[in-house]
């Protein structure tokens, strides 16, 4: 099955710098590749995703890329705020087989 | 939110019962999820179903069983609780497969086993 790792597992920025959190993923045949934010105590909820035939995604601060040769995508959140502090999980998969990587603890220092 | 409720939000139970969770949509999303999340393994995928009845396993299967007898709800049972299974448990579901679109967040549950 897919292997997804991510890192870092913790990042640190202080306000109004820029975060990467990079993900790779094993199997090629993967095509979907969504990043999810969750809240302390709160429930993951999708903020960007990009499927294989896209290179880039942007939507305002937040960008997604994917280099589907050599096997891995990254999240880039710009002008960091204490508001985008969370844990974000990437994920990667096709039809039914899909997989979460184990979280980047992130923390906007204000 | 897109209209997922799961119950019971907290739970405290005893090694060896039987346990079950429910969770309930109103979005008649086709495809339900059950996950688990634990420190340093992120959401790993317990169950999923495709349709009232359809059921399959995901990556971390033993010990949970799950039935689907109408479109809006999805029951996770674990059939002897355990230690090991003292987690959080996330109830997802999407219009289409999971690895092709959006998939939506229940609120969790907390389980402790003693």
């Amino acid at each position: 099955g897919e292997n997804v790792e991510q890192h870092p597992s913790t990042l640190s920025v202080q306000e109004g710098d820029s975060a990467v959190i990079k993900c790779t993923y094993s199997d090629s045949a993967s095509n979907y590749f969504p990043w999810y934010k969750q809240e302390l105590g709160k429930r993951p909820q999708l903020i960007i995703d990009i499927r294989s035939n896209v290179g880039e995604k942007k939507d305002q601060r937040i960008a997604v890329t994917l280099n589907k040769t050599a096997k891995h995508f990254s999240l880039h959140i710009t002008e960091t705020q204490p508001e985008d502090s969370a844990v974000y999980f990437c994920a990667a998969g096709t039809g039914n087989q899909f997989y979460f990587g184990t979280g980047t603890s992130l923390t906007v220092i204000p | 939110d897109a209209g997922i409720t799961q119950s019971p939000r907290h739970k405290v139970t005893e090694t060896g019962t039987p346990v079950t969770l429910r969770c309930h949509q109103t979005e008649n999303h086709r495809y339900m999820y059950w996950y688990r999340q634990d420190p340093g393994h992120g959401l790993r995928l317990i169950h999923y179903s495709y349709g009232v009845k359809d059921t399959d396993k995901g990556e971390v299967s033993d010990g949970y069983s799950v039935s689907r007898s109408k479109t809006e709800d999805f029951l996770l049972t674990l059939e002897s609780a355990t230690s090991s299974q003292t987690s959080v448990y996330f109830c997802a579901t999407s219009p289409g497969l999971a690895g092709a679109s959006e998939q939506f967040f229940g609120p969790g549950t907390r389980l402790t086993v003693l």
